[in-house]
């Protein structure tokens, strides 16, 4: 079974509509992401949490919110949708780093691809 | 600030030809780097990391990395190229040493028989 997995694997909706993107992880890992990737653009970080209790904005963080139900659980919400939030999207996990800030290898999720009309 | 640039958008190579993915970093210090891979339909697995040391670390795959302060560049090789390695390839830096990624733009590697 994968270690992050995330659903739905694709959604299409409407300008308007509230979509939850969901990520769940068993590796036990505290820190948890959210990126969007564009093409041409790269993975940008949207919110990330180093544990239930931290909620933090990230670079593009406009538009979305996030809620950390468990540490194995980190949901993304996009609250009225745009068809500029079309995107691909990857939940990330990491553990804390033991060798300093900035070292952890981080374990990304099978994406999940969002289309708004 | 930091950034991370990846010159090739797009770089087609034959199957066993060498390969060689640029990437160049802007940081003030020497910074801790590192290449993810992006297979078709799939999320990014890391490939090698660098924080320290030898300046030339393995990778999983067959894959190395260089680092040379003097050119601000970590690039990937791989000697000979099997057409499972086509996917995206994004390097990455730490902004300022915290645990948030700092992707480069990617580029595609197409391996043709």
């Amino acid at each position: 079974d994968a270690d992050v997995t995330q659903t739905p694997r694709n959604r299409i909706t409407k300008t308007g509509k509230r979509i939850m993107l969901e990520c769940s992880q068993t590796k036990g890992h505290d820190r948890m992401y959210w990126y969007r990737q564009d093409p041409g653009l790269g993975l940008r970080l949207i919110y990330y949490s180093f544990d239930v209790k931290d909620i933090n904005k990230g670079e593009i963080s406009d538009g979305y919110s996030v809620s950390r139900q468990a540490q194995a659980k980190f949901s993304l919400s996009l609250e009225s949708a745009i068809p500029n939030q079309t995107a691909l999207y990857f939940c990330a996990t990491s553990d804390s780093p033991g060798q300093g800030a900035g070292t952890d290898t981080q374990y990304f999720g099978p994406g999940t691809r969002l289309t708004v009309l | 600030a930091q950034s991370v640039t990846q010159p090739d958008i797009h770089i087609t190579v034959s199957e066993g030809a060498s390969l060689e993915l640029r990437c160049n970093y802007s940081y003030g210090a020497t910074p801790y780097l590192f290449w993810y891979v992006q297979s078709p339909g799939q999320g990014l697995q890391l490939l090698l990391k660098y924080f320290s040391g030898d300046t030339l670390v393995q990778g999983i795959k067959g894959f190395e990395a260089e680092f040379k302060r003097s050119q601000s560049s970590f690039n990937l090789r791989k000697p000979s190229v099997h057409w499972s390695d086509a996917a995206e390839y994004f390097c990455a830096v730490p902004y300022y040493n915290t645990d948030k990624l700092i992707f480069g733009t990617g580029t595609r590697l197409q391996v043709f028989p």
